[in-house]
């Protein structure tokens, strides 16, 4: 069964990079119709779309946060990540990795990531 | 974007009874594609229902969901302790995805 794993730092001081990887255990990356994702929910908040991407590396991503994300993936270690830079307290939230299909379900979930922006 | 809306942000039954949620959009979802998650506390959200009525692998069939177009609506039929949670609706019928601020259901 899929299974994905959020790491990183807890942790991240305002202005700086929030780093994130998803370890996806259980079956390949290489889903060809698939897409990898992260959606986030501040503390007692709704989920946000953060952006998806394809293991071939085509790409997805919230306007809203464009300009300040980069999403990768890593075949060989199974793995893709995210950084998202400059951050503020408002991109405090806890972080999940997502399998998507084609039309942009979230069909499975990691366990999610706490992430803290302060100083 | 895509904006949804679910109201009430709460609502309270009694298990046993009947639950209507109700997700609407500020414009068509094409092609109904709407999902829905369940998400109970500590937990990570979990897909229950997707293309708007479709129920996910291992969903209970109290679950049913419907609608089309801008109006989706998910019922939980006898409600049970384990489905007392959140529940969020989502768009993917157009970029970028966007979820509703979800309902929570909780006990009367």
């Amino acid at each position: 069964q899929l299974q994905l794993q959020e790491s990183g730092p807890g942790l991240v001081k305002p202005s700086e990079t929030l780093s994130l990887t998803c370890s996806v255990s259980g079956g390949s990356i290489r889903r060809t119709t698939d897409y990898w994702g992260w959606i986030r929910q501040p503390p007692g908040k709704g989920l946000d779309w953060i952006g998806s991407i394809h293991y071939s590396g085509r790409i997805y991503d919230n306007p809203s946060l464009r300009s300040r994300v980069t999403m990768s993936v890593d075949t060989s270690k199974n793995v893709y990540s995210l950084k998202l830079t400059s951050v503020t307290a408002a991109d405090t939230a806890v972080y999940y990795c997502v399998l998507l299909s084609r039309e942009g379900r979230a069909d499975s979930w990691g366990q999610g990531t706490l992430v803290t922006v302060s100083s | 974007e895509i904006v949804l809306t679910q109201s009430p942000g709460t609502l309270s039954f009694s298990p046993g009874e009947r639950a209507t949620l109700s997700c609407r959009a500020s414009e068509s979802v094409s092609a109904n594609y709407v999902a829905w998650y369940q998400q109970r506390p500590g937990q990570a959200p979990r897909l229950l229902i997707y293309n708007g009525f479709i129920r996910a692998t291992g969903i209970p069939d109290r679950f049913s969901a419907s609608g089309s177009g801008t109006d989706f609506t998910l019922t939980i039929n006898r409600l049970e302790s384990e489905d007392f949670a959140v529940y969020h609706c989502q768009q993917y019928g157009s970029t970028p995805l966007t979820f509703g601020g979800g309902t929570k259901v909780d006990i009367k």
